[in-house]
């Protein structure tokens, strides 16, 4: 199992400029969920999706769209990059153990740099 | 909404000292997660729990329900134990719509 997996690691944009960060896990999870993390605060969920087909927003979807093609792969689009959005972004999935309890299963990161 | 909030911010020990590491919430959970970020960056979960203790080698985590509040200790710790510790809470009933702590920064001297 590869896990979690994030492309590209690094990437550089100019303002105004679009890409799209890329992650899948090969656990069959039924919930993904893209984070951004910034100096000096904590992790911040952006957008989720709790099974393949729905998406819902986080705590700071401005600026961001997802599409969960599948059930391994769960995309998050800037259309017009900022530098607000320089930061490193996580890609996770959870593991449902019981009725109760789960693991989250993080991504390495994508640092992504906006001037 | 939830606010988690993690003491100390930064922590320096020597090797084989015993570790706390402090969370407190201020609305009720379910489950609380203590992570782990390597110097690296990258992010593994430690613990999920809802109540008393749980131990995976030296590491424990203990919840208090009632008070809203979490530990986590490190027994004997090592210089590999070097890393920000993060605790994070349900922001609301949905599961991993996780509100996180700003982090711990541990580093332990040899």
């Amino acid at each position: 199992n590869a896990g979690v997996t994030q492309t590209p690691k690094f990437q550089v944009l100019k303002t105004g400029q679009s890409m799209t960060l890329q992650c899948a896990q090969d656990m069959n999870h039924n919930s993904m969920y893209w984070y951004r993390q910034d100096p000096g605060m904590g992790l911040r969920l952006i957008y989720y999706s709790a099974s393949e087909g729905t998406t819902d927003k986080g705590e700071v979807p401005n600026g961001y769209n997802v599409s969960r093609l599948n059930k391994r792969e769960f995309s998050l689009r800037l259309e017009s990059a900022a530098p607000s959005q320089t930061s490193v972004y996580f890609c996770a999935s959870i593991l449902n153990l019981d009725s109760l309890s789960y693991e989250q299963y993080f991504g390495p990161g994508t640092r992504l740099t906006v001037t | 909404k939830n606010e988690v909030e993690q003491s100390p911010q930064n922590l320096t020990a020597q090797e084989g000292e015993f570790i706390t590491i402090n969370c407190s919430y201020s609305v009720g959970i379910s489950a609380l997660h203590w992570l782990q970020q390597h110097p690296g960056g990258g992010i593994v979960s430690l613990f999920m729990l809802s109540s008393g203790k749980k131990k995976h080698g030296r590491l424990i985590a203990t919840i208090n329900i009632q008070e809203k509040h979490s530990s986590l200790h490190i027994t004997a710790s090592h210089p590999r134990d070097s890393a920000v510790y993060i605790c994070a809470a349900p922001s609301d009933g949905s599961q991993g719509n996780l509100i996180f702590g700003k982090g711990t920064k541990l580093s332990v001297k040899p």
